[in-house]
C-alpha cells in the first residue's frame, strides 16, 4: 500500500462544474497536507495547505480534512479550462518539517 | 525576487558517466529539497537539508547518488555511473525551515530533466 494515494484518473468534468479531488494516507500521524497543481512541463505549485479537521476555503478551492478517516479532498468550485493540470496531494510527517511524500497525482481536464 | 533555480535544465548523458546537477534556493531559505519525478509518476523524495544538520538521505535510492550543499545554500546532486533507470525529472525545492513548523512552504525549482541513453 502506498503512503499517499490518489486516483491517477484521468478525471473530467465541465467547464463550470464542480471538480472532486481525493487523497488517503496511512500514516495516522500525518500532521500537514498539501494540494500543489503541476501543468505540464512545469514544475509543482503550491495551492492549499490545511492542518486541522474540517473545510478551508480559498476562492474556487476548498480543501477538507478528515484525519480520522485518514482523507483529504479539494473541490474545485466553477472548474475552468486553465484549471486543466495534475493535482498533487502531499502529506507531511508529526515532525512538521523536512520531507513530504506525494501522491502520484490525479490529471483534471475541465472541457469548455 | 528570484525563485529555486536549477542547472542545467536538460542533461542527456550516456550510461555509466558521471552526472551534476545544481540548485540554487531562495535566498534565506534554510531548507532545501531533492526530488525525482519520473514519467506520469508523484515526487519521490531523495534528501533533505536543514540548516547546518546532518541531511536526510533516507530517500537515496543507491550509493550512486550522493548530494551537498555548501555553505549552507547552494545544493549539488551527483548520480554516480548513470543508469537509464535513473532518467527523471529531478527537482529542487526550499523552504524557510527552521521553526516554521507546519506552516514551511516549500517552493520548487523548474527542475532538471536527466535522459541516460
Amino acid at each position: 500500500q502506498k503512503e499517499v494515494e490518489q486516483n491517477s484518473g484521468p478525471l473530467s468534468v465541465p467547464e463550470g462544474a464542480i471538480a472532486s479531488l481525493n487523497c488517503t494516507y496511512s500514516d495516522r500521524v500525518s500532521q500537514s497536507f498539501f494540494w500543489y497543481r503541476q501543468y505540464s512541463g512545469k514544475s509543482p505549485e503550491l495551492i492549499m495547505s490545511i492542518y486541522s479537521n474540517g473545510d478551508k476555503e480559498d476562492g474556487r478551492f476548498t480543501a477538507q480534512l478528515n484525519k480520522a478517516s485518514q482523507y483529504v479532498s479539494l473541490l474545485i468550485r466553477d472548474s475552468q479550462p486553465s484549471d486543466s493540470a495534475t493535482y498533487l496531494c502531499a502529506v507531511r510527517g508529526f515532525t512538521n518539517a523536512g520531507k513530504s511524500t506525494f501522491g502520484d497525482g490525479t490529471t483534471l481536464t475541465v472541457k469548455p | 525576487g528570484a525563485g529555486v533555480s536549477q542547472s542545467p535544465s536538460n542533461k542527456v548523458t550516456e550510461k555509466g558517466k558521471d552526472v551534476e546537477l545544481r540548485c540554487d534556493p531562495i535566498s534565506g531559505h534554510t531548507a532545501l529539497y531533492w526530488y525525482r519525478q519520473s514519467l506520469g509518476q508523484g515526487l519521490e523524495f531523495l534528501i533533505y537539508f536543514q540548516g547546518n544538520s546532518a541531511p536526510d538521505k533516507s530517500g537515496l535510492p543507491s550509493d550512486r547518488f550522493s548530494a551537498e550543499r555548501t555553505g549552507g545554500s547552494v545544493s549539488t546532486l551527483t548520480i554516480q555511473r548513470t543508469q537509464q533507470e535513473d532518467s527523471a525529472v529531478y527537482l529542487c525545492a526550499s523552504s524557510l525551515g527552521g521553526g516554521r513548523g507546519r506552516a514551511d512552504t516549500q517552493y520548487f525549482g523548474p527542475g532538471t530533466r536527466l535522459t541516460v541513453l
